[in-house]
């Protein structure tokens, strides 16, 4: 098993610019999550799906979008990117919702 | 809404010795788990030891040991015979044992570790 595989690993973009980054699991697990984490702190969560067809916001959704048609895939998109979105983007997956949430290694995210 | 705190931001251990690191939480619930989870220099999150609310036993795994007092709502991870390997950001988190809504981990600040050799 692959386990949470994400792309890109980095990636820099110009203000106003738009794109999604790829999550994908192979565990078959029904519960995913979209983190980002800012310098110096901990993950706050930006959307949830607890499965295929149903999202849900988490703290920070503002500025992001996400879709949930496979259990597999959860991609996050950004659109209009902002300075204030540089950070690093952390997918995670688990089986429900109290249990162990496997992370994917993150995304380096810059915008200029 | 649950928080976590941690309020040491840094800590150093010699090698070899034991470290404990703090953890509190607020919550209303009755019915969660606590994690402490580990974050390397390589950014991987990876999962350290885990405790349910409902049970009174320590989790313990290997070298790692938790302090859970339920009534005060602490939750320390006790580190014994600290390897260079354990340096790493550590996070304290939260969750609700509840399916569907809500169903998401809350984080600490974390803390830095650093084992000297």
């Amino acid at each position: 098993n692959a386990g949470v595989t994400q792309t890109p690993k980095f990636r820099i973009l110009k203000i106003g610019q738009s794109m999604t980054l790829q999550c994908t699991q192979d565990m078959n697990h029904n519960y995913m999550y979209w983190y980002r984490q800012d310098p110096g702190m901990g993950l706050k969560l930006i959307y949830y799906s607890v499965g295929a067809g149903i999202t849900d916001k988490g703290e920070v959704p503002n500025g992001y979008n996400v879709s949930r048609s496979t259990t597999e895939d959860f991609p996050l998109r950004l659109e209009l990117a902002a300075p204030s979105q540089t950070s690093v983007y952390f997918c995670a997956s688990s089986t429900t919702g109290g249990n162990e949430q496997f992370f994917g290694p993150g995304t380096r995210l810059t915008v200029l | 809404a649950q928080t976590v705190t941690q309020s040491q931001p840094e800590m150093s251990v010699q090698e070899a010795e034991t470290v404990t690191l703090s953890c509190t939480y607020d919550t209303s619930e009755s019915n969660y788990y606590l994690f402490w989870y580990k974050q390397p220099p390589s950014r991987q999150m990876i999962l350290v030891i885990r405790q349910e609310a409902y049970k009174q036993q320590n989790a313990t795994e290997n070298r790692f040991s938790v302090n859970f007092q339920k009534a005060a709502k602490s939750f320390s991870l006790k580190i014994s015979d600290s390897q260079l390997g354990d340096t790493a950001m550590y996070f304290c988190a939260f969750i609700r044992l509840h399916t569907g809504a809500n169903s998401k981990l809350t984080f600490g600040k974390g803390i830095t570790l650093s084992v000297r050799p």
